[in-house]
């Protein structure tokens, strides 16, 4: 059973237009979030981290998180081609310092022109 | 910018056969990890490690062993490679202190069994 459930498995976007991508965890241990973008044929990379209830912005890219429900949410305006990519949520539990970040099955994006 | 690289960088294997998958990181990382992705699945997470000399299974161990030598090598080891284990795999590290906990993938090795 998948521990991180993302939705939806793939979206569509216009160019210009905003992505809303969804993660929750089942396991209530976890306290820390993060995003990680993998383009086709390449390696994850960290996009936004968050472990705090609120909102957090850089740029284009807005992420959310309720720590009562397990939920956080990634948020891209202004999308463009170059975001189309797999969008990878993980989450860890970060008791006494160790941690191994669990994945969820990814969201893909496509932004088309 | 951190480095982790991996080898090879793709492999073909027989059934049965032992494969070795190799990962090296240069970053003074204390936790290192071992993923597959398959399409479908996100990544899984196989072994890890904290610390030289010890690891710890994952989300799906079965069929694979690991081994940490030293801080900066961490390696995946497949003692009879099944056709199910066809996937690509990724090796990463991070740091163990607050704010250090960002993964760092290396290129990943895309293994084929026959």
């Amino acid at each position: 059973q998948q521990k991180v459930q993302q939705s939806p498995e793939s979206l569509i976007v216009p160019e210009g237009g905003m992505a809303s991508l969804n993660c929750t965890s089942s396991d209530r241990n976890v306290d820390y979030f993060w995003w990680y973008r993998q383009h086709s044929g390449k390696s994850p990379k960290m996009l936004m981290s968050i472990f705090s209830n609120g909102e957090k912005e850089e740029g284009r890219f807005t992420v959310h998180l309720n720590k009562a429900s397990l939920h956080t949410s990634l948020h891209i305006r202004d999308s463009q081609p170059s975001d189309s990519a797999l969008y990878l949520c993980a989450a860890s539990m970060r008791n006494g310092g160790n941690y191994k970040p669990t994945f969820g099955k990814g969201t893909s994006l496509v932004v088309h022109p | 910018e951190a480095a982790v690289t991996q080898s090879p960088r793709s492999k073909v294997a027989v059934t049965g056969g032992k494969v070795t998958l190799s990962c090296h990181q240069t970053n003074n990382h204390d936790y290192m990890y071992w993923y597959r992705q398959d399409t479908g699945h996100g990544l899984r997470l196989i072994h890890y490690s904290y610390v030289a000399d010890s690891t710890e299974k994952g989300d799906i161990p079965d069929g694979y062993k690991a081994s940490r030598p030293s801080q900066e090598n961490f390696s995946l080891i497949l003692e009879l490679a099944s056709l199910s284990q066809t996937a690509v795999y990724f090796c990463a590290s991070s740091g163990r202190d607050w704010g250090s906990e960002t993964l760092y993938f290396g290129s990943g090795t895309r293994l084929t069994v026959l």
